[in-house]
């Protein structure tokens, strides 16, 4: 099984502050990582795949960046509604599939 | 408008059983690999299975292998999650996600809005 490590766990950012999250495979996953958006209450939301891509309707301010084992999703300028828990995931080693354990981005 | 709606989640008792269910819409389900994903309270988000597009294969995570099964009915846009022997820790909250790809396997592109599960005497 691949683990996904996310760094760190909560990252406390102003707005209109840069955030850099942090994800790390046990091995290499090549570009086949997401990374979703979970609000409270709410189901995720697929932000980026293949490691860079932004997804349909994402805004230009969240990119990802990386491949292998190290990745970076960064948010450019924290806009309110940017305040959520982060996940990555590896869709390289399936049939199993695994998340990162999340970063909590909160308001600093 | 691409839509994914569970249903059947509940209070059960340990080693009952619960049938979750997930209606799509929106896209042409039949061609889409489909996977249910949970998360307990306060914790992080866990695939539980996968079933291809036209049901030919089925995945499971180890923690619900021989206690889950995982089925669709494209005639009826609905994928099902059959879950036997339940635990304590099967309290969750259940998802049904759509693959991205029409072959296998990429990102989870649409999530359901969620159906709680409580596994508790």
């Amino acid at each position: 099984e691949i683990v996904m490590t996310q760094s760190p766990a909560t990252l406390s950012v102003s707005p209109g502050e840069r955030a850099t999250l942090s994800c790390r495979a046990s091995q290499s996953v090549s570009s086949n990582l997401a990374w979703y958006q979970q609000k409270p209450g709410q189901a995720p939301r697929l932000l980026i795949y293949g490691a860079s891509t932004r997804a349909t309707g994402i805004p230009a301010r969240f990119s990802g960046s990386g491949s292998g084992t190290e990745f970076t999703l960064t948010i450019s300028s924290l806009q309110s509604e940017d305040f959520a828990v982060y996940y990555c995931q590896q869709y390289n080693n399936w049939p199993l599939w695994t998340f990162g354990q999340g970063t909590k981005v909160e308001i600093k | 408008q691409v839509q994914l709606v569970e249903s059947g989640g509940g209070v059960v008792q340990p080693g009952g059983s619960l049938r979750l269910s997930c209606a799509a819409s929106g896209f042409t389900f039949s061609s889409y690999g489909m996977h249910w994903v949970r998360q307990a309270p306060g914790k992080g988000l866990e695939w539980v299975a996968f079933i291809r597009y036209d049901g030919s294969n089925k995945y499971y995570a180890d923690s619900v292998k021989g206690r889950f099964t995982i089925s669709r009915d494209n005639s009826k846009n609905t994928l099902y999650l059959q879950m036997n022997s339940l635990r304590a820790e099967d309290t969750a909250v259940y998802y049904c996600a759509k693959d991205s790809s029409t072959s296998c396997c990429d990102a989870f592109d649409i999530w359901g809005q969620g159906t709680m599960v409580t596994v508790s005497s």
